[in-house]
């Protein structure tokens, strides 16, 4: 089985501060690791992955992650928040023996001026 | 190029009707997801298609939901006798399997509201 947590219904932080929005994933064997973010009234569009290799992934509009195999973490940052980042983030794991991910619930990112 | 199309963007329905929901992927993507969002709520799996296989059926809530797909083009969802618990967005994703190029992408939704 494979399962993920978001465990903060919602994120609060600073423009110009930095931010994590946390994911921990539980499944059999290594993950395949992903992150969404969700703009109002509009599909999920993807972020970063974590597959194999460096542990430090980099993806789109300045965002990293981390993947902490100890920790079963894959926590989502940037160095610092704009406004424009609010929005909805969702980590997904995958066994890669299987073919269909398994999201999270989401955590809400709000970005204070 | 093109992404991944849903139609219709939004649909009302009267409670005890059939819906259908269309799901056009990009071209050349394999492999194609229908997921359901009610409000506030994370994505919750429905259907899978890879190909000409068998789909995963595993997420469907109930037997008024079923899918097509057609080879590797237009899937449809239909629901029916909708019910009020059925009101909820319902997203499509493609993708190209393999461990390098599995990354989904998602249509922009149907929101279906059932009075």
């Amino acid at each position: 089985a494979q399962s993920v947590a978001q465990p903060e219904d919602q994120v609060n932080v600073a423009e110009g501060n930095p931010l994590t929005v946390k994911c921990t994933y539980s499944v059999s064997g290594n993950p395949y690791l992903f992150w969404y973010v969700q703009y109002p009234n509009r599909g999920l569009q993807f972020l970063l992955k974590y597959i194999t290799g460096d542990n430090l992934v980099k993806g789109s509009y300045g965002f990293e992650a981390e993947f902490n195999k100890s920790q079963t973490s894959f926590h989502l940052k940037k160095p610092s928040a704009l406004v424009s980042d609010s929005a909805l983030y969702f980590c997904a794991v995958r066994d890669p023996r299987r073919y269909i991910p398994t999201f999270g619930r989401g955590t809400s990112l709000i970005v204070h001026p | 190029g093109a992404g991944v199309s849903q139609s219709p963007s939004n649909k009302v329905t009267e409670k005890g009707k059939d819906v259908e929901l269309r799901c056009d992927p990009i071209s050349g993507h394999t492999a194609l997801y229908w997921y359901r969002q009610r409000l506030g709520q994370g994505l919750e799996f429905l259907i899978y298609f890879q190909g000409n296989s068998a789909p995963d059926k595993s997420g469907l809530p109930s037997d008024r939901f079923s899918a097509e797909r057609t080879g590797e083009s237009v899937s449809t969802l239909t629901i029916q006798r909708t019910q009020q618990e059925d009101s909820a967005v319902y997203l499509c994703a493609s993708s190209s399997p393999g461990p390098r190029t599995d990354t989904q992408y998602f249509g922009p939704g149907t929101r279906l509201t059932v009075l």
